[in-house]
């Protein structure tokens, strides 16, 4: 049981260069998120999908898209880089349902993003 | 605002020595307040939910307590293998079955041997 994985976990881009993030988990969850952490800023929801075909913008979507491929996998695409993306971005995932119980979200091990 | 603010910023404690994070929120009504830990380079790691004043956990050396306004992250006896940033966040009830969450900036905690 692998939890939640990311690739790539390291890359350096030039600014507007393109890129996809990879995310997916095999705990059968329905909710996958897409966070950033950067210093004196703490996480930072980017998008979120509450269930396979949904998808929704969180506090800071500009410059991000996102794709919900089928319950396992959520990606991230940054369309044209800019040295303002450089960060940590984490992949997360929680069970879903209607319960509090179902809250509690598993991350991976991030993708550590450098925007020159 | 909603908000969730962590103290301290950062604490340094000797192996054996016990304290306690601190985590205050305002938010419209809690539906969960989570406790995590960061270890540098890693995602973080959920470590407890608490959804009632008066709810306690324990793990270990960690006891995390709640009351309406806030949270307590009990160390005892902390060993240097405890060091990490641990983040507190909660789910407001206005934001019903939508999992968005509100994040403090963490506590950095580093146990000296």
């Amino acid at each position: 049981n692998a939890g939640v994985t990311q690739t790539p976990k390291f890359q350096v881009l030039k600014t507007g260069q393109s890129m996809t993030l990879q995310c997916a988990q095999d705990m059968n969850h329905n909710s996958m998120y897409w966070y950033r952490q950067d210093p004196g800023m703490g996480l930072r929801l980017i998008y979120y999908s509450a269930s396979e075909g949904t998808t929704d913008k969180g506090e800071v979507p500009n410059g991000y898209n996102v794709s919900r491929l089928n319950k396992r996998e959520f990606s991230l695409r940054l369309e044209s880089a800019a040295p303002s993306q450089t960060s940590v971005y984490f992949c997360a995932s929680s069970g879903g349902g209607t319960g509090v119980a179902y809250n509690e979200q598993f991350f991976g091990p991030g993708t550590r993003l450098t925007v020159l | 605002e909603d908000q969730v603010t962590q103290s301290p910023e950062a604490l340094r404690l000797q192996e054996g020595e016990s304290s306690s994070l601190n985590c205050s929120y305002t938010v419209s009504g809690l539906r969960g307040l989570f406790w995590y830990r960061q270890d540098p380079g890693k995602g973080p790691e959920f470590l407890f939910t608490l959804y009632s004043a008066g709810e306690e956990k324990e793990k270990e050396r960690l006891k995390a307590t709640l009351t309406k306004k806030e949270s307590f992250l009990h160390i005892t006896a902390p060993k240097p293998e405890d060091s990490a940033t641990y983040l507190c966040a909660v789910h407001p009830a206005y934001a019903g079955n939508n999992r968005k969450l509100i994040w403090g900036l963490g506590t950095s905690l580093a146990v000296n041997p």
